[in-house]
């Protein structure tokens, strides 16, 4: 069976300061996805990135980077000097046919100016 | 570019009521398209899938239904609506035969059930 934890429910931080989301993800089979999508208050899924199972080279786009770890079956997202547009509820996600996706139940982000 | 729509945006209903939402999709053919519930502060539980026009799975059930009568709409319906059914319900297509591939959302319908 698949299963994505995020095991913090909210966090807070003062502007500019580092922040990182935990995902640990649970699955049996070789080949998966994974996904980053970030919920903004308007509710709308934004989808920031997306990685398989055979690719565990981290990745930095701007102020985001990603540390994708098989060992410890963990996809961390790290938004560095945060701003106060990065506040939403982010969530990470697993699929292994596509149709599926098992999603986290989100971490809810604030951003205080 | 591909663009998803959904409607409406919010809605209020007494329970009992039916209930229609809809989403297209514009810019693919084909996609695969997804209805999701959100419930309040919590994550999202996936209703139903759609890999071609009438082809519906269901992945929970309970007293919702899809259908899909043209390539690129999705349509949610209930006969009559309950009140768990209250929640935030988002729409997402991928594209045909990419299985594994990204699922991109709508701008969700925020539904109200009274």
């Amino acid at each position: 069976a698949q299963k994505v934890t995020q095991a913090q429910t909210e966090i807070s931080v003062v502007e500019k300061e580092d922040v990182t989301l935990d995902c640990v993800y649970e699955t049996r089979d070789t080949t998966y996805y994974l996904f980053w999508y970030k919920q903004p208050p308007s509710g709308e899924l934004v989808f920031l990135i997306r990685r398989n199972s055979f690719d565990e080279q981290n990745e930095i786009s701007g102020r985001y980077s990603w540390n994708f770890q098989k060992s410890t079956s963990s996809f961390n997202f790290t938004i560095t000097a945060s701003q106060v547009v990065d506040s939403a509820v982010y969530f990470c996600a697993l699929t292994i046919t596509g149709n599926q996706f098992y999603f986290g139940t989100g971490t809810s982000l604030t951003v205080i100016p | 570019s591909q663009t998803i729509h959904q409607w409406p945006a919010t809605l209020v209903q007494p329970v009992g009521s039916p209930l229609s939402l809809e989403c297209t999709v514009e810019g693919t053919s084909n996609p695969n398209l997804y209805w999701y519930r959100q419930a309040a502060g919590r994550g999202l539980q996936l209703l139903f899938y759609s890999v071609g026009i009438g082809q519906i799975s269901s992945e929970v059930p309970q007293n919702l239904s899809a259908s899909r009568p043209q390539d690129r709409q999705f349509i949610l319906s209930s006969k009559k609506l309950l009140l768990s059914d209250s929640g935030f319900y988002l729409c997402a297509w991928s594209r045909w035969g990419g299985s594994t591939d990204t699922q991109y959302f709508g701008p969700g319908t925020r539904l109200t059930v009274l």
